[in-house]
């Protein structure tokens, strides 16, 4: 069970719109930022958006963050196929035992 | 750009302990708020953040595994070690490390995982 809670699946035709969210609680995503993650097949995760809508120099503006309270989106625009892949939202979780990060649990997006 | 590559075994018995080392080059930056951390993920799952420590030595541990990690790292190598004690085959996963950006507060930068796998 992730702290943060993803949609397991998502799923899209090319070109079009799809969000993705993730929520949590007042003591990670309602006091730190969200981080978004992007994990091909066999390979290492790569950062898509970070300080919750902060793209990395080299990701396409297609995609894009945001947050508001507790829940965070991904959100990508002209779905592409090379998008298919795994998304995962992170973020700093203050706990009783001290600070460490958390994940959520993925979600596979599928480009019909 | 910085590059990091995990190293250790492939293959660890039950109750035996597990020791990681995480190379990074590409000119990493020294500040105290920087540093690596350590992710793994099972077979089929997300992902799990275990274990993260500062340049400045300053260390953060996922809670419920604290009393079995162990975190440090040699600047003149520019190593980061991560030692996990008393093996269970649900230990079994592909270990990451990643640089920590404290500038930005984010795992910027990962290497391509080392599988391992516990068993007898």
């Amino acid at each position: 069970q992730s702290v943060l809670t993803q949609p397991p699946s998502a799923s899209g035709t090319p070109g079009q719109r799809v969000t993705i969210s993730c929520s949590g609680s007042s003591s990670n995503i309602g006091s730190n930022t969200v981080d978004w993650y992007q994990q091909l097949p066999g390979m290492a995760p790569k950062l898509l958006i970070y300080s919750d809508n902060q793209r990395p120099s080299g990701v396409p503006d297609r995609f894009s963050g945001s947050k508001s309270g507790t829940s965070a989106s991904l959100a990508i625009s002209g779905l592409q196929s090379e998008d298919e892949a795994n998304y995962f939202c992170a973020s700093w979780d203050d706990t009783l035992n001290g600070p460490c990060v958390v994940f959520g649990g993925g979600t596979k997006l599928t480009v019909l | 750009q910085i590059t990091l590559k995990e190293s250790g075994p492939t293959l660890v018995k039950p109750t035996q302990t597990l020791t990681l080392t995480c190379t990074v080059s590409g000119s990493p930056t020294r500040n105290g708020g920087d540093g690596v951390g350590w992710i793994r993920q099972p077979p089929g799952k997300g992902l799990e953040w275990l274990a993260l420590i500062y340049w400045d030595d300053d260390k953060r541990y996922r809670p419920s595994l604290k009393g079995r990690l162990t975190i440090t790292r040699d600047t003149s190598k520019n190593q980061v070690v991560l030692r996990m004690t008393n093996l269970d085959p649900v230990d079994t996963a592909t270990y990451f490390c990643a640089h920590y950006s404290g500038y930005d507060y984010v795992l910027d930068y990962w290497g391509q995982g080392l599988k391992v796998t516990v068993s007898s």
